[in-house]
């Protein structure tokens, strides 16, 4: 079974704090992806990555960096976080879609609940 | 600008009965649609996928429609379990790209 693990369930940090959410996937995925997840907004992607050092922004990538140094690990960066970012921060990884083709699926991880205060 | 709606409102039913969850979509042309399950706290599960050529796909008690001229995917759980109490979200993959885009889910209440 595909597991992608979060390293930390429940944070809290405080105001102006950096923070590093941690994310490990064991199947030799190439994509690796952080949401963050608020009640009535859904699932937003913050960034993806579908390579080691590769990055895209998603659609909410402000006050937010990503590191991806190894193929199985995933970094979400909060450098200095602020109470607007309290939310769910979900990890996630998928195949590329050249080796799957249609039906790739996605893979999440458990999810790190994030309150700043 | 581009959209995907789910009803944000809980959907409830009796046991037994069929649960019906929509997901309407503006201004993407999906590779597929996918539906995933969440429970409180923890992260989205893959149930089924539907590719978009296809119009209906099932699996056990689950059924999927896929109109691409509506812009809408229906999903059915046929003889509902208070088991299958859960948020369910819709997910659009786009041709030529590896992301997932999701709809903000619909909880769904089976009651015993």
């Amino acid at each position: 079974d595909v597991k992608v693990t979060q390293s930390s369930r429940y944070l809290v940090k405080r105001t102006g704090e950096k923070v590093f959410l941690e994310c490990v996937q064991d199947m030799d995925h190439e994509n690796m992806f952080w949401y963050r997840q608020d009640p009535g907004l859904g699932l937003r992607l913050i960034y993806f990555s579908y390579d080691v050092k590769m990055k895209e922004k998603g659609d909410i990538p402000e006050g937010y960096s990503v590191s991806r140094e190894k193929k199985e690990r995933f970094s979400l960066i909060l450098e200095s976080a602020s109470t607007n970012q309290t939310s769910m921060y979900l990890c996630a990884s998928s195949l590329h879609r050249r080796k799957q083709g249609p039906g790739n699926t996605i893979y999440f991880g458990e999810g790190s609940w994030l309150t700043v205060v | 600008s581009q959209k995907i709606e789910q009803n944000s409102e809980a959907l409830n039913i009796q046991e037994g009965k069929t649960a019906t969850l929509t997901c309407n979509y503006t201004n993407y042309s999906p590779a597929y649609l996918q539906w995933y399950r969440q429970d409180p706290g923890r992260g989205p599960v893959f149930l089924l996928l539907i590719r978009e050529n296809e119009k209906e796909k099932r699996k056990e008690r689950l059924k999927v429609t896929f109109d691409t001229t509506l812009k809408q995917s229906l999903f059915h759980i046929t003889a509902s379990q208070p088991a299958d109490s859960a948020t369910y979200l819709c997910a659009l993959v786009l041709y030529n790209f590896n992301k997932f885009y999701f709809g903000s889910g619909t909880k769904l209440n089976v009651k015993p």
